[in-house]
C-alpha cells in the first residue's frame, strides 16, 4: 500500500516561513491535498491538487510537488496557523485514500 | 452552502454494530463526481477514511476494515449511512463525514461535518 511520511513537529516563528513535507514514492504523479485541523475541530482543505487554493484560504498558503516530496509552504506564519496539517492522496492502485501522518506546527 | 452533520450513538458496546448517518445540504449526490466519505480520528492519533460512496452508487472501502463496513445513501432525504459491525474499544474515535470530489482522478474533501465522538466500551 501507498506510504505518505510527514514529519511529527515543524516549529515556526511568526512571520517567517513553515515548510511540511509529505514524502512518497514518486509522488509527483499523485494529485496531492492538505488540511489543516486545530485543536478539537473537523479539518479543512487547504490545497488540493497540489497547488490549488479553496476560496477563503489566504495566499500565503501554497504547494508544490516533485519528484518524492510534496510541500506545504505557509509564509508569514500567524498565531493562529498552529494546527496539525496533513496531507493526502488517492491511491488508484488500491482504490484508497491513504494520508500521512500529520505534522504538528508549532509557531514559536 | 454546503453542510454535512453525523448524528448516532455516543455509546456502543462492545461486539455490537455502529450506525451513523450523515445529512448533508447545498449539494446533491445525484450530481456527476459527487461523493460521501466517512472518516476517523482515534484520540491523539491521525485522521484515517473508512469507505466512500459516489454519485453513481460505486462504493470503495478501507481495505483493512472492509468486512466490517457498509456504506450506503438516501438521495431523497440527501443522506448516507455507515455500518460498522462488531465494535471494538480500539474503534473508538470521532467519526467524520465529508463531500468528496475528483480532479483528474484525484480525489479529496473539501467540506467536512464537525464529527461525532463514538466510545466503546462495556
Amino acid at each position: 500500500s501507498y506510504v505518505l511520511t510527514q514529519p511529527p513537529s515543524v516549529s515556526v516563528a511568526p512571520g517567517k516561513t513553515a515548510r511540511i513535507t509529505c514524502g512518497g514514492d514518486n509522488i509527483a504523479t499523485e494529485g496531492v491535498h492538505w488540511y489543516q485541523q486545530k485543536s478539537g475541530q473537523a479539518p479543512v482543505l487547504v490545497i488540493f491538487f497540489d497547488t490549488d487554493r479553496p476560496s477563503g484560504i489566504p495566499d500565503r498558503f501554497s504547494g508544490s510537488n516533485s519528484e518524492n516530496t510534496a510541500t506545504l509552504t505557509i509564509s508569514g506564519v500567524e498565531a493562529g496557523d498552529e494546527a496539525d496539517y496533513y496531507c493526502q492522496v488517492w491511491d488508484t492502485s488500491t482504490e484508497q485514500v491513504v494520508f500521512g501522518g500529520g505534522t504538528k506546527l508549532t509557531v514559536l | 452552502q454546503v453542510t454535512l452533520r453525523e448524528s448516532g450513538p455516543a455509546l456502543v458496546r462492545p461486539t455490537q454494530t455502529l450506525t451513523l448517518t450523515c445529512t448533508f445540504s447545498g449539494f446533491s449526490l445525484n450530481t456527476d463526481k459527487m461523493c460521501v466519505g466517512w472518516f476517523r480520528q482515534p484520540p491523539g492519533r491521525a485522521l484515517e477514511w473508512l469507505a466512500r460512496i459516489d454519485w453513481d452508487d460505486d462504493r470503495y472501502y478501507r481495505t483493512s476494515l472492509k468486512t466490517r463496513l457498509t456504506i450506503s445513501k438516501d438521495t431523497s432525504k440527501n443522506q448516507v449511512v455507515l455500518t460498522m459491525t462488531d465494535m471494538d474499544p480500539a474503534d473508538t474515535a470521532t467519526y467524520f463525514c465529508a463531500r468528496m470530489t475528483v480532479l483528474v482522478q484525484a480525489y479529496y474533501s473539501d467540506f467536512w461535518g464537525q464529527g461525532t465522538l463514538v466510545t466503546v466500551s462495556s
